[in-house]
């Protein structure tokens, strides 16, 4: 089946470092895959998207390249701030014909002033 | 902007009562679903449906029923509410497109039960 893994947190950085998170995932034929985003107290949202290999999905100084040879989407961002702090989300779909979202676990992510 | 809509916020009650958790949305989406969020915040998949009267459950094992009478409407409902069912719950709705079936979540209902 489908399946997503991330890496697990806490990451813990300092504002203005750079972030990566790292996504890699199993599914079959070409799915969509995503980066959401769920700050304190709220419901997901997306982050960015990219819907076919070497598309890069950009939003808010995030990016992701999905990379079908490494079967990858990480995530990056150059200069984080305090208000980047939050849980963030891998997820595909599409895969095989199958429009049920699969979701990495989640990798929170805390950055200090 | 997404619209959709979680009802309520936050609910504390005791073991044995009847709950509903509403969720509505605004867009005019054909797919709801439900998930519960456990305190490690991984995403389990409870219910999901295509359209009005479709359901159909998720990967994870749950006691709840849910009901798609309206587009726009999706109760989950607890016939008998347990301590193991605290948790955080989340709906969310999406328009299926070839590929781009971006998901749309509501804020989410935080659940206690006593």
């Amino acid at each position: 089946g489908n399946s997503v893994t991330q890496m697990e947190g806490p990451v813990t950085l300092s504002e203005e470092a750079f972030l990566t998170i790292n996504c890699t995932y199993t599914a079959t034929g070409y799915p969509s895959l995503f980066w959401y985003v769920q700050y304190p107290g709220e419901g997901l949202q997306l982050l960015l998207k990219a819907t076919k290999a070497d598309d890069k999905g950009s939003n808010k100084g995030f990016e992701a390249t999905y990379r079908k040879e490494t079967t990858s989407f990480h995530l990056e961002k150059g200069s984080v701030q305090v208000s980047d702090s939050a849980v963030y989300f891998c997820a595909l779909n599409g895969a095989g014909g199958s429009y049920i979202p699969t979701f990495g676990r989640g990798t929170s992510l805390i950055v200090h002033p | 902007e997404a619209d959709i809509y979680q009802t309520p916020r936050y609910l504390v009650i005791g073991t044995g009562k009847k709950i509903t958790l509403e969720c509505s949305q605004t867009m005019g989406h054909d797919k709801m679903y439900w998930y519960q969020q456990d305190p490690g915040m991984e995403l389990h998949l409870i219910h999901y449906s295509y359209g009005v009267n479709s359901t159909e459950k998720g990967d994870l094992s749950s006691e709840s029923t849910v009901s798609r009478i309206r587009t726009e409407h999706f109760p989950l409902t607890l016939e008998s509410a347990r301590p193991s069912h605290t948790s955080q719950y989340l709906c969310a709705s999406s328009q299926p497109t070839t590929g781009t079936d971006t998901q749309y979540f509501g804020p989410g209902t935080r659940l206690t039960v006593l």
